[in-house]
């Protein structure tokens, strides 16, 4: 059964900081997603890395996928309070004409003044 | 560009009732999926329709079953509600060729 372990699961970071979101998980995969979720309300997409090396970057979000070590990260750059969030990834096993998503228990990031 | 949408936003059933929830896909989408998101856990799925057929599904016991009509939108219905089916139901609709999925606002359900 694959699993999906992210870590940490809560991070409190002061504006300004840099910090890292670690994803590993235990298949194989080519396709890894990072949403952010906000309380109460739906999954936004962040990003989707299709291959090994494959490395995206939004504003103070860069995320990375390492297929051989099974390990994607989202780093964060000088962090905002608008960043404060819970963000999950994701690995889906299935051939492109289906998608099935297993998710990480998320991360809790808190951003504080 | 309508975006996908969800219905109804809330919802409480009480234990052994029957429910359906209702997806209306984005535009252009043919493909259309159902998460369940337990408080404080990441979404697990639960299947996926391509094309009206059923095309992939999770662990999820037999009384959770779905639709899809031809214009795409889906519906998700749970038999014999319980307890633990309490929490917020989300679809995601995507078009086959692509790898992006796109969430809808999601349902809450409370089952007492």
């Amino acid at each position: 059964e694959l699993k999906v372990e992210q870590n940490p699961l809560f991070l409190s970071m002061q504006e300004g900081k840099n910090y890292t979101i670690y994803c590993n998980y235990s298949t194989t995969s080519d396709r890894l997603y990072w949403y952010r979720q906000d309380p109460g309300k739906s999954l936004e997409s962040l990003f989707v890395l299709l291959s090994n090396g494959a490395v995206k970057q939004e504003g103070r979000l860069m995320a990375s996928l390492d297929t051989k070590a099974r390990l994607s990260t989202l780093h964060i750059t000088a962090a905002v309070h608008d960043l404060s969030a819970t963000y999950f990834c994701a690995v889906d096993t299935l051939p492109s004409t289906a998608s099935k998503l297993t998710f990480g228990t998320g991360t809790r990031l808190q951003v504080t003044l | 560009e309508t975006g996908v949408t969800q219905s109804p936003t809330h919802l409480i059933k009480t234990r052994g009732q029957q429910v359906t929830l209702r997806c209306s896909s984005q535009s252009g989408h043919n493909t259309v999926s159902w998460y369940q998101q337990a408080l404080g856990q990441g979404p697990q799925f639960i299947f996926q329709y391509y094309r009206e057929e059923e095309n992939g599904r999770g662990n999820f016991p037999p009384r959770f079953s779905g639709l899809q009509f031809p214009n795409y939108s889906s519906e998700l219905n749970v038999n014999a509600l319980e307890l633990d089916d309490s929490a917020l139901y989300l679809c995601a609709s995507s078009w086959a060729l692509s790898y992006e999925q796109y969430f809808g606002p999601g349902t809450r359900l409370t089952v007492t």
